[in-house]
């Protein structure tokens, strides 16, 4: 069964710092992993996705790494910014002759102060 | 171009009555997901509608059940209702492919008293 963890659950920095969060699953066997971002109450926006056969994807000051073989990808935001404060989100998607599914973290809760 | 539309956008119900939650994809995309958020969690996936048919369904009772329909809308039903169904119900659509990227909607937030 995969199971993917987030570390830190909750993350506070002053503005202009770069910062890195971490995620982890138990099952290698994954077609793709998602970064989101999740204002509070509302749904969710895809920030990143990492194909299997990827090492990393970037986006402005955003940076997702996966490395397969240790279970493990990371969101690098570089220069954060209040604007940044948010919940965040990775997603492993599993896939089977039956369909696919996002598998999530309970995700990192991050306040950029100004 | 809308993306993906969900309604409504919030409801209050109470114990042992039925909801339907409404979800139209992103246009031309073919498959529709529903997934399931309580407070302070990562959504949890219900199942996956594609061509008509649940094709992949998680760990939820039957008391969930959904349809979709030839135009690519779906619906979930909750039965019975429960107070531990209260959450935020989001709705995610893809063009089918392994590869493709899930696009989510602004969500359903139920409250059951």
């Amino acid at each position: 069964k995969q199971e993917v963890t987030q570390i830190p659950a909750a993350l506070s920095v002053p503005e202009g710092e770069n910062l890195v969060l971490n995620c982890s699953f138990t099952d290698s066997a994954i077609y793709n992993l998602q970064w989101f971002r999740q204002d509070p109450g509302k749904g969710l926006t895809s920030l990143l996705l990492i194909q299997s056969s990827q090492r990393e994807q970037t986006s402005g000051r955003l940076n997702a790494s996966l490395d397969k073989s240790s279970g493990r990808s990371t969101l690098y935001i570089a220069a954060s910014q209040p604007g940044d404060s948010a919940t965040y989100l990775c997603a492993a998607l599993k896939a089977n002759q039956a369909g696919t599914a996002l598998i999530f973290g309970k995700g990192t809760t991050l306040s950029v102060s100004s | 171009d809308a993306g993906v539309t969900q309604s409504p956008t919030h409801l209050i119900k109470t114990r042992g009555q039925q909801v339907t939650l409404r979800c139209s994809p992103k246009s031309g995309h073919d498959t529709v997901s529903w997934y399931q958020q309580a407070l302070g969690q990562g959504p949890q996936f219900i199942f996956q509608y594609y061509e008509e048919e649940e094709r992949q369904r998680g760990n939820f009772p039957d008391r969930f059940s959904g349809h979709q329909f030839p135009n690519y809308s779906s619906e979930l039903n909750v039965n019975a209702l429960l107070l531990g169904d209260s959450a935020l119900y989001l709705c995610a659509s893809s063009l089918g492919g392994e590869q493709e990227t899930q696009y989510f909607g602004p969500g359903t937030r139920l409250l059951v008293l």
